[in-house]
């Protein structure tokens, strides 16, 4: 299966902690996004990579939430210090250029303690 | 402010009958609307797409109408087949610079297709 790839599937963890998901993405998409999406919500735009650099941040994310995507290939999205309201589905979506839909994977859920 | 609605969190319709959803968007400044369908545990998957210089696009048993008078999008599935329970996002595009085409998603309708 060649689909976006994310991991973990689950992250539990205490409050204060530090968090990271990977996410690798189609092999020929150069376009990487990521989501966030709490229950009852539809997903939000988090952030947004072209090859490897990161060219646009929401104001969702805050100085706590960095992300990469070193060789332009897989990506990672890492949360400091946790705090409650980030339980979340975190997804992560790549696309090609032009008119193109993006392809989402399953998530990580995370759930803070 | 939600640029995206989708008015109806559920809708509940017969096997072979049609189902409609339907989505509304306030920003004149997307430029693609797209259908997601959910499972429960999974991401979502793309399942239509429509320009926003169109009005109509089918795909088999899913037709797309847009009218940007109205600023109003809905989703025709005929007929309709239980294994199409999920839920179903609208979502908008946005070309926010720096080949940025970020999506902003509705907050879905749960569909139940009865046999």
């Amino acid at each position: 299966d060649t689909g976006v790839s994310q991991n973990p599937r689950h992250k539990i963890t205490k409050r204060g902690q530090n968090v990271t998901f990977r996410c690798d993405p189609i092999s020929e998409h150069n376009r990487l996004y990521w989501y966030r999406q709490t229950l009852g919500q539809g997903p939000e735009f988090l952030t947004y990579f072209q090859n490897e650099a990161q060219l646009e941040k929401s104001r969702l994310l805050s100085d706590r939430f960095s992300a990469e995507r070193p060789k332009g290939s897989f990506s990672t999205l890492e949360i400091q210090r946790t705090e409650q309201g980030d339980s979340a589905m975190y997804l992560c979506a790549s696309s090609s250029a032009g008119d193109q839909p993006q392809h989402f994977g399953d998530g990580t859920r995370l759930s803070i303690l | 402010d939600q640029q995206v609605k989708q008015n109806s969190p559920s809708l509940s319709v017969q096997e072979g009958r049609i189902s409609i959803l339907n989505c509304d968007y306030t920003n004149s400044m997307f430029d693609y609307f797209l259908w997601y369908k959910k499972y429960p545990a999974e991401g979502p998957t793309f399942l239509i797409s429509i320009s926003s210089i169109k009005d109509k696009n089918e795909d088999g048993r899913f037709t797309v109408f847009l009218n940007k008078s109205a600023k109003h999008l809905s989703l025709h599935i005929v007929p309709s087949q239980p294994g199409d329970s999920a839920v179903y996002f609208c979502a908008a595009r946005l070309y926010s610079g720096g080949s940025n085409y970020k999506l902003t998603f509705g907050k879905g309708t749960l569909l139940t297709v009865n046999p």
